[in-house]
């Protein structure tokens, strides 16, 4: 199974709203990351947060982290159609192996 | 930089076949992971390679297997394929271990098994 859940599932906004994910981990991690997928632009990076780290920041992007929770958040500001992606999140495990969640459906609509 | 490149892009086989799929890392990163991409499975760790050694692999049947070369390029290939092994593969880089560093993905090989 895998170690990280994304909820919800899906999620649509009107452009300019903001979008808020969770990602929800098993076991204890080093790091956790948060990608994204469009069609247009394949998988990309957003944001990796250590596990002593509780809060990051990247443009328009807040990742917090909340490891007694075992669980990850993924704020988007100001939303723009070019939000339209999956977004996942990636955690890793004592062996180091990366496991990818099921993914957020965004869709930000005009 | 150029990104991260796969070849070939597309490729459909026959059941029983076996595929090559080629991957080339951005200039300086060590670390190569694959990782297997379905609707219904979603994004699957298959292996990382970090100087030529295997460091992880995911919990995928023998018939997967990969490897990495003295300048980073990594290959992964599937013997005897079935049906289920219809998927997008996706290579991506890393300047390290893939747990603590960003991956750049390449745009992935899409298999088709028939």
């Amino acid at each position: 199974s895998q170690q990280g859940e994304e909820d919800p599932q899906a999620l649509s906004i009107q452009e300019g709203e903001n979008a808020t994910m969770n990602c929800s981990y098993k076991t204890s991690i080093n790091n956790l990351q948060w990608y994204r997928q469009n069609s247009g632009r394949g998988l990309v990076h957003l944001i990796l947060i250590r596990s002593n780290e509780r809060e990051k920041h990247s443009g328009r992007l807040r990742v917090t982290l909340d490891t007694s929770k075992k669980s990850s958040s993924l704020l988007i500001t100001a939303s723009r159609a070019a939000d339209t992606a999956s977004y996942f999140c990636a955690t890793d495990s004592n062996d180091y192996k990366l496991s990818f969640g099921a993914g957020t459906t965004v869709t930000v609509r005009a | 930089k150029a990104g991260v490149t796969q070849t070939p892009r597309y490729l459909i086989k026959t059941r029983g076949q076996q595929v090559t799929l080629s991957c080339s890392p951005i200039s300086g990163h060590r670390s190569v992971s694959w990782y297997q991409q379905t609707p219904g499975q979603g994004l699957q760790f298959l292996f990382e390679y970090f100087s030529e050694t295997q460091r992880n692999k995911g919990n995928f049947p023998g018939r997967f297997s990969g490897r990495q070369f003295s300048n980073s390029r990594s290959e992964m290939n599937v013997s005897t394929l079935e049906l289920g092994d219809s998927a997008l593969y996706l290579c991506a880089s890393s300047p390290g271990l893939a747990s603590f560093h960003e991956q750049y993905f390449g745009p992935g090989t899409r298999l088709t098994v028939t």
